[in-house]
C-alpha cells in the first residue's frame, strides 16, 4: 500500500529542545516537501527537496533544517531557533515535474511549552 | 508566498445543495489544483485544471478556471455531509517550483 508516513502523530517538547519529525514515502517519488500549517493561515513551504542530498529553502525556512540521504526518507529538525514551533507539520511527495499533484501525509501535531 | 486566495473563508450549506467555492491568485500558472482536508488531516489532491483548460469534471466536482480573470471555481454538487472539509486551491507557476496553496474554504454540510 504505497503512501507517506510521518511519525509520531502527536509530538510534546519542551522549549529550547531540538525535534525531529520523520517523514517516509514509497510511492518512489523525486521530490518531497514540508510545509507547515497554522489556524487560518493555509500552508507554507519549509522545505523542498528534488532529488537525493540537495533540498531548497521554502518561504518560512528560518528555524528549522532538513536532510535528503535517502529518496524516500525527508527529516524535518525545528529547532530551538524557531521562535514559535507549534503547528501542524505536513509533509509531501511528487513525481518530478512542473506543477505535479502532492501526495501527503497524515501530519504530526508538534507542541512545545 | 501565499498566491490563490479562497472565497468563501467558511461555508454551511444543507445537505443535497450544491457548494460553490472561489479561488483567485496573481501572477500566471501552469495548472491549478483542488485538495480538500478533513480535520486533523493530511490535504487529498482532488483535481487538476491545466492553464489550457476552462473546466473540468471529477464525479460531483466541477472545476471551472478563467485566466482572464485569475480565477478558479470548484463547485461540488448534491453535497453529503462526508464532504465537510476544508478546501484549498493551490497554483503551479511556470518553471519548476512548488505548488502555492491558498488559506481555503472550510466547507460545513448540516445533514
Amino acid at each position: 500500500d504505497g503512501g507517506i508516513t510521518q511519525s509520531p502523530k502527536y509530538l510534546f517538547r519542551k522549549e529550547g529542545q531540538n525535534v525531529t519529525l520523520s517523514c517516509e514515502q514509497n510511492l518512489n517519488h523525486d521530490a518531497m516537501y514540508w510545509y507547515r500549517q497554522d489556524p487560518g493561515q493555509g500552508l507554507r513551504l519549509i522545505y523542498y527537496s528534488q532529488i537525493v542530498n540537495d533540498f531548497q529553502k521554502g518561504d518560512i525556512a528560518e528555524g528549522y533544517s532538513v536532510s535528503r540521504e535517502k529518496k524516500e526518507s525527508f527529516p524535518l529538525t525545528v529547532t530551538s531557533a524557531q521562535k514559535n514551533p507549534t503547528a501542524f507539520y505536513l509533509c509531501a511527495s511528487s513525481e518530478t515535474g512542473v506543477g505535479s499533484p502532492l501526495h501527503f501525509g497524515n501530519g504530526t501535531r508538534l507542541t512545545v511549552t | 508566498s501565499q498566491q490563490g486566495e479562497e472565497d468563501p473563508q467558511a461555508l454551511s450549506i444543507q445537505e443535497g445543495e450544491n457548494a460553490t467555492m472561489n479561488c483567485s491568485y496573481k501572477t500566471s500558472i501552469n495548472n491549478l489544483q483542488w485538495y480538500r482536508q478533513n480535520s486533523g488531516r493530511g490535504l487529498v489532491h482532488l483535481i487538476l485544471i491545466r492553464s489550457n483548460e476552462r473546466e473540468k469534471h471529477s464525479g460531483r466536482l466541477r472545476v471551472t478556471l478563467d485566466t482572464s480573470k485569475k480565477s478558479s471555481s470548484l463547485l461540488i454538487t448534491a453535497s453529503r455531509a462526508a464532504d465537510t472539509a476544508s478546501y484549498f486551491c493551490a497554483t503551479a507557476n511556470s518553471g519548476n517550483t512548488p505548488l502555492v496553496f491558498g488559506k481555503g474554504t472550510r466547507l460545513s454540510v448540516i445533514a
